[in-house]
C-alpha cells in the first residue's frame, strides 16, 4: 500500500526567507503523481504544485518549487520569499498515474507553516 | 479551474436529527466524487468514494448506515448524516473528479461544510 509521510508537524519561517517542507512516500508503482496542497485558515484545499513521476525536471510554480528524488522517494517543497499569505497547512499527496474507478489520493498528515513578520 | 461547491457551508443541528450536505460540480461532469472528514489540525480522512449511478464505496470503519451518500447525477452528490451525535461534529469536504482523457483526471475540492451537533 502507498504511504505518504510528513515528518515536520510545524515549521516557522521569517517573512521573505526560504523554507523547505519535507515529504517521503512509499509505492511500488513506477508511474504516479505527487502533489503539494495548501489549506489556509479558510480550509479550502488549493493545489500548489504537481509532479509527474516520469518527468525528470522538478516542477516550479512561481515561488514554489519541488525537489523530487524518485530513487529516494522524496518530494520536498521549497517556498522562496515567504509571504504572510503562505501561512497554512501544507499536505503532501500521492496518486497513481493511471486511474481505476476507485483510485484515491493519499495524503500525508500535513505540516503547519507559520510566517513570522 | 473547475469549481466544486458545497452547501451549506456551516450547519448546526440537534442531536438525533439528520442533516444533508450537497456537493456540486459547477462546470464539469464528475463521474466520481469523494467525501472526506477532517478534524482540527489533522489531515483529510477519506470516508467514501461515490460513483454516479452506483452505490458508494465506504472506507473501513465508516458506518454506511450513518453516512448515507447518494450520487444521483454527474454534477451532484449528497452526504446525509443520520441521527447525528456530537461526535459527528467535524469538517466535511467533498471532492469531484473530472475525467480528462482515458486514465487521466483532475480532482477538485469543495470549500467544506462545518457540522456542529448540539
Amino acid at each position: 500500500a502507498q504511504t505518504v509521510t510528513q515528518s515536520q508537524p510545524e515549521m516557522s519561517v521569517q517573512e521573505a526567507e526560504t523554507v523547505t517542507l519535507s515529504c517521503t512516500y512509499d509505492t511500488s508503482e513506477s508511474d504516479y503523481y505527487l502533489f503539494w496542497y495548501k489549506q489556509p485558515p479558510s480550509r479550502q484545499m488549493i493545489l500548489v504544485i504537481r509532479q509527474e513521476a516520469y518527468k525528470q525536471q522538478n516542477a516550479t510554480e512561481n515561488r514554489f518549487s519541488v525537489n523530487f528524488q524518485k530513487a529516494a522517494k522524496s518530494f520536498s517543497l521549497k517556498i522562496s520569499d515567504s509571504q504572510l499569505g503562505d501561512a497554512a497547512m501544507y499536505f503532501c499527496a500521492y496518486r497513481r498515474l493511471w486511474v481505476n474507478r476507485d483510485d484515491k489520493i493519499i495524503f500525508g498528515k500535513g505540516t503547519r507553516l507559520h510566517i513570522l513578520p | 479551474g473547475a469549481v466544486v461547491s458545497q452547501h451549506p457551508s456551516w450547519v448546526i443541528c440537534k442531536s438525533g436529527t439528520s442533516v444533508k450536505i450537497e456537493c456540486r460540480s459547477l462546470d464539469f461532469q464528475a463521474t466520481t466524487m469523494f467525501w472526506y472528514r477532517q478534524f482540527p489540525k489533522q489531515s483529510l480522512m477519506l470516508m467514501a468514494t461515490s460513483n454516479e449511478g452506483s452505490k458508494a464505496t465506504y472506507e473501513q470503519g465508516v458506518e454506511k448506515d450513518k453516512f448515507l451518500i447518494n450520487h444521483a447525477s454527474l454534477t451532484l452528490s449528497t452526504l446525509t448524516v443520520t441521527s447525528a451525535h456530537p461526535e459527528d461534529s467535524s469538517f466535511y469536504i467533498c471532492s469531484a473528479r473530472e475525467l480528462r482523457r482515458e486514465g487521466h483526471y483532475e480532482q477538485y475540492f469543495g470549500p467544506g461544510t462545518r457540522l456542529t451537533v448540539t
